[in-house]
C-alpha cells in the first residue's frame, strides 16, 4: 500500500503556543488529504478536507483561522494549531488520497498535549 | 450522518468467528473498513463499492446489502493479531469519509 508519514509523532506544547503538523504522501501523489481528530475511546471525527492548491473545506464546527490547513503541494499538506489550549490535546491523523483511488492511507498520527 | 455499528465491543478466544455490523440510513455507495490498534493510525482492511466490486484481506470477507445500507465484516479463525477496533466509513462526498463508532474486538488466548 501507499505511505504516508506524519511529523511529529508526538508533541507536548505550552497553552497559548502554535504547533504545526505535517503530513506527507511518501511514494505517491496526493490529491486529496484529510486531517482527522480523534479523542480517546472516540471515533475519528473529519476535520478539513484538503486538495493540491486550492483551500481546504472545513468541518462544521472546526476553526479555519485556528486550524491552519496548507496543501502547497502534492505530497505535503500542514496543519497548523494556533494558539493551541489544553482542550485541543488530541490525536491527530492525516490520510491521503489520489485521483480515481477509493482507499484513503493513514499517516501514523500525532499525538498533541497541551499544557 | 454517522454510520451505525454494531456490536459496541466483543471478546472472542482466538480460533472463533465474529461479525462486525455497519448500516447507515443514507444510501451508501461504498463501505471502507479499517483496523486501529491503540496508539497507532487506522490500517485500511477492505472497501466495498456500490454493484458488487469488492477488494479484500486475507482471513477477513466483508458483505455489502445497497439495499439494506448495510454492511458486515466476517472475521474468521480469529487471530490474536486482529484484536483491536475496527471502523466502517461511509463515502459522502469528494472521498470523504464518515466514520463509525467503532467496534473493540479482544482476542484472548
Amino acid at each position: 500500500g501507499a505511505v504516508v508519514s506524519q511529523h511529529p509523532s508526538w508533541v507536548i506544547c505550552k497553552s497559548g503556543t502554535s504547533v504545526k503538523i505535517e503530513c506527507r504522501s511518501l511514494d505517491f501523489q496526493a490529491t486529496t488529504m484529510f486531517w482527522y481528530r480523534q479523542f480517546p475511546k472516540q471515533s475519528l471525527m473529519l476535520m478539513a478536507t484538503s486538495n493540491e492548491g486550492s483551500k481546504a473545506t472545513y468541518e462544521q464546527g472546526v476553526e479555519k483561522d485556528k486550524f491552519l490547513i496548507n496543501h502547497a503541494s502534492l505530497t505535503l499538506s500542514t496543519l497548523t494549531v494556533t494558539s493551541a489550549h489544553p482542550e485541543d490535546s488530541s490525536f491527530y491523523i492525516c490520510s491521503a488520497s489520489a485521483t480515481g483511488w477509493n482507499e484513503q492511507f493513514f499517516g501514523p498520527g500525532t499525538r498533541l498535549t497541551v499544557l | 450522518q454517522q454510520p451505525v455499528q454494531s456490536p459496541q465491543a466483543v471478546i472472542l478466544r482466538e480460533g472463533e468467528d465474529a461479525v462486525i455490523n455497519c448500516s447507515s440510513s443514507k444510501a451508501l455507495y461504498s463501505v471502507h473498513w479499517y483496523r486501529q490498534k491503540h496508539g497507532e493510525a487506522p490500517v485500511f482492511l477492505m472497501i466495498l463499492l456500490k454493484g458488487g466490486e469488492q477488494k479484500g484481506h486475507e482471513k477477513i470477507s466483508a458483505s455489502f446489502n445497497e439495499k439494506k445500507q448495510q454492511s458486515s465484516l466476517y472475521l474468521t479463525a480469529s487471530q490474536l493479531s486482529y484484536s483491536g477496533t475496527y471502523f466502517c466509513g461511509t463515502e459522502r462526498s469528494n472521498y470523504q469519509l464518515i466514520w463509525g463508532a467503532g467496534t473493540k474486538l479482544i482476542i484472548k488466548p
